[in-house]
């Protein structure tokens, strides 16, 4: 099974900062990698697939990047919408699917 | 883009059985693979089944194997659920979400399933 850990746990960034989020697979995962965004109350939202495309309707702030074992999600100028919980997720090989274990981003 | 949306979460009482269902609408349900996935208060996202789009095969996560069965009737547009043997670790929320072979694009908005005597 392939292990993702996200870091940090939480992170606090200002409204028009940049968020820089991690992922770490504990084996290759060339750019099988998602990313996706859940707020309080709400089921998960896919934001990033292939490591670094953006899915349909996602604003061009949030990029991924990334390739084999690290990955990173981007924010580049944080909106008050954007703080929520983040999770990557390996499509790599499976089953199973795994996810990391989420990475909160608090406003400051 | 199609919606999916979950029902038949409850409270069960451990050892106690339910049957959770997704009503898929909005896109051609029986074209796509499908999966249930798992949020326990307060916790992160954990992959539960999946279910490919003819209904074989099928995988499961070994926290639920043996104990869950998952199943799609193409013709009713629904993907169901069958959970047994419930344990205190399995409540959870239920969602259900749509496969790609790039991730899991299309999500319902849960149905809670806790397990409590």
């Amino acid at each position: 099974e392939i292990v993702m850990t996200q870091s940090p746990a939480t992170l606090s960034v200002s409204p028009g900062e940049r968020a820089t989020l991690s992922c770490r697979a504990s084996q290759s995962i060339s750019s099988n990698l998602a990313w996706y965004q859940q707020k309080p109350g709400q089921a998960p939202r896919l934001l990033i697939h292939g490591a670094f495309t953006r899915a349909t309707g996602v604003p061009a702030r949030f990029s991924g990047g990334g390739f084999g074992t690290e990955f990173t999600l981007t924010i580049s100028s944080l909106q008050s919408e954007d703080f929520a919980v983040y999770y990557c997720q390996q499509y790599h090989n499976w089953p199973p699917i795994t996810f990391g274990q989420g990475t909160r981003l608090e406003i400051k | 883009e199609g919606q999916l949306v979950e029902s038949g979460g409850g409270l069960v009482q451990p050892g106690g059985s339910l049957r959770l269902s997704c009503a898929a609408s909005g896109f051609t349900f029986s074209t796509f693979s499908m999966h249930w996935v798992r949020q326990a208060p307060g916790k992160g996202l954990e992959w539960v089944s999946y279910v490919s789009s003819s209904g074989s095969p099928t995988y499961y996560a070994e926290s639920v194997k043996g104990r869950f069965t998952i199943s799609r009737d193409n013709a009713k547009n629904s993907l169901y659920l069958q959970v047994n043997t419930l344990r205190d670790e399995d409540t959870a929320v239920y969602y259900c979400a749509r496969a790609r072979r790039y991730g899991l694009d299309v999500w319902g908005q849960g149905t809670t399933v806790t397990v409590s005597s």
